[in-house]
């Protein structure tokens, strides 16, 4: 069964660095999500990309952060100057808006800054 | 702000159980509505989904919607140990906003 990967499964950096967090989507999905979850915290949407655009961004993802698809096949989270706040697992979801709006998750980003 | 509201438990069912999973939503114009399990330290699992008033059932798991109430809940028979986990409800609101809003989880631990 296909599934969504992300690399790498855990990343330390320190604050004030860039992290770029990759996710490989289900080959037929279109539509693609990031979210963050900090410990013992609820799931959080950060954004939402379809056709090389950003669909949607929350509050939380500021100009730190950017996302893209270079390649066509990868989808990557940005974030250009680490802070401590920036803890947390980052999960890409991916979806195929074809009968239905099931998103499917990757295994998660767990990112810590020191 | 559009919330989602769950028990945050910890439920404890013995083995062989009934666990019965609830959520209520604010947003009176969310359409569909989604069932995740996250297991300690890994990402959330698609369920379950439901779109329409009533129940949805898959294997040991039902999903229950009403949208009058904004209530939805999670049914599951015949608890497993495996079943031990944190169960996620998470809302779509639709038209064009796409995006899941989670509730904080429900604890559910199965007894042997």
């Amino acid at each position: 069964e296909p599934e969504v990967t992300q690399t790498p499964s855990h990343q330390v950096t320190q604050m004030g660095q860039e992290v770029i967090l990759r996710c490989v989507p289900i080959s037929n999905h279109l539509y693609f999500y990031w979210y963050r979850q900090i410990l013992g915290q609820k799931v959080e949407f950060l954004v939402s990309f379809y056709n090389n655009e950003i669909s949607e961004k929350s509050e939380i993802f500021d100009d730190q952060f950017s996302v893209e698809r270079p390649d066509g096949s990868n989808f990557t989270l940005k974030i250009r100057s680490t802070k401590l706040e920036d803890s947390a697992m980052y999960f890409c979801a991916t979806e195929t808006r074809d009968s239905s709006y099931e998103q499917y998750f990757g295994p998660g980003t767990r990112l810590t800054v020191t | 702000q559009k919330e989602v509201e769950q028990n945050s438990g910890p439920l404890s069912v013995p083995e062989g159980a009934i666990a019965s999973l609830n959520c209520t939503y604010s947003d009176r114009v969310s359409q569909s509505f989604f069932w995740y399990r996250q297991y300690s330290g890994k990402s959330p699992e698609l369920i379950m989904s439901i779109y329409s008033n009533g129940d949805k059932e898959d294997g040991r798991f039902t999903a229950q919607l009403n949208k009058a109430s904004q209530y939805v809940s999670l049914l599951i028979r015949d608890s497993q140990p495996s079943d031990s986990a944190t169960y996620l409800c998470a809302v779509m609101s639709g038209g064009s906003n796409y995006k899941l809003t989670f509730g904080k989880g429900t604890l559910l631990t199965v007894n042997p």
